[in-house]
């Protein structure tokens, strides 16, 4: 059975920084893509970033770039999110998903249950 | 970036009846369109993949249609468990990845 389990969110003043974990199993970790997608309270799914299954190529919204990077420990089966120059409009519900293959076009088909990320002073 | 747009925003109807979703995308994006169901404090549910294929363990009330800019979910008969929003995903261009704005499936 595919587990995603998001860990690491919490509260950060802004400007701050935090990083998420995704501990993933049932599944050959390095053989798929891994994304993050967040949800603002109340708001709709926005897609964060991605990455290779063997880690070589990522991926970014505009909206991170150059604050946020992804990263992958195939040997620990984690996907990893390290979010820095945190802003209000960060605060969300992020969560990690598996792609169907390999690939970082893939359909995401299964979401962990996410971790919550504040951003307050 | 490929917008979605999702309508209508909210779906009013009664367990039973035919629910029918609908997904408009700015630009063709083939069928690379997945639909997702999420219930409150819940992480989304995959359903359809590719338009018309439905996710492992999907029940077969849940159909997907459309290519090119026009999708379609079709829930033939709801049941209480399916009120809950809906979000259609574009991976034709990419990235971004984009979702539509979610359409919210009420009881009446």
């Amino acid at each position: 059975e595919v587990q995603l389990v998001e860990s690491g969110g919490g509260l950060v003043q802004p400007g701050g920084s935090l990083r998420l974990s995704c501990a993933a199993s049932g599944f050959t970790f390095t053989s798929y893509a891994m994304s993050w997608v967040r949800q603002a309270p109340g708001k709709g799914l926005e897609w964060v970033s991605s990455i290779t299954g063997r880690g070589a190529s990522t991926y970014y919204a505009d909206s991170v770039k150059g604050r946020f990077t992804i990263s992958r420990d195939n040997s620990k089966n984690t996907l990893y999110l390290q979010m820095n120059s945190l802003r209000a409009e960060d605060m969300a519900v992020y969560y990690c998903a598996k792609a169907d293959s390999s690939a970082v076009t893939a359909t995401l088909g299964y979401w962990g249950q996410g971790t919550l990320v504040t951003v307050s002073s | 970036e490929i917008v979605l747009t999702q309508s209508p925003a909210t779906l009013s109807l009664s367990p039973g009846e035919r629910a029918t979703l609908s997904c408009r995308a700015s630009q063709s994006v083939s069928s690379y369109v997945a639909w997702y169901q999420q219930k409150l404090g819940q992480a989304p549910r995959l359903l359809i993949y590719d338009a018309s294929n439905r996710a492992t363990g999907i029940p077969a009330r849940f159909s997907g249609s459309g290519s090119g800019t026009d999708f379609t979910l079709t829930i033939s008969s709801l049941e209480p468990e399916d009120f809950a929003v809906y979000y259609c995903q574009q991976r034709s261009n990419w990235p971004p990845i984009t979702f539509g704005q979610g359409t919210r499936l009420e009881i009446k």
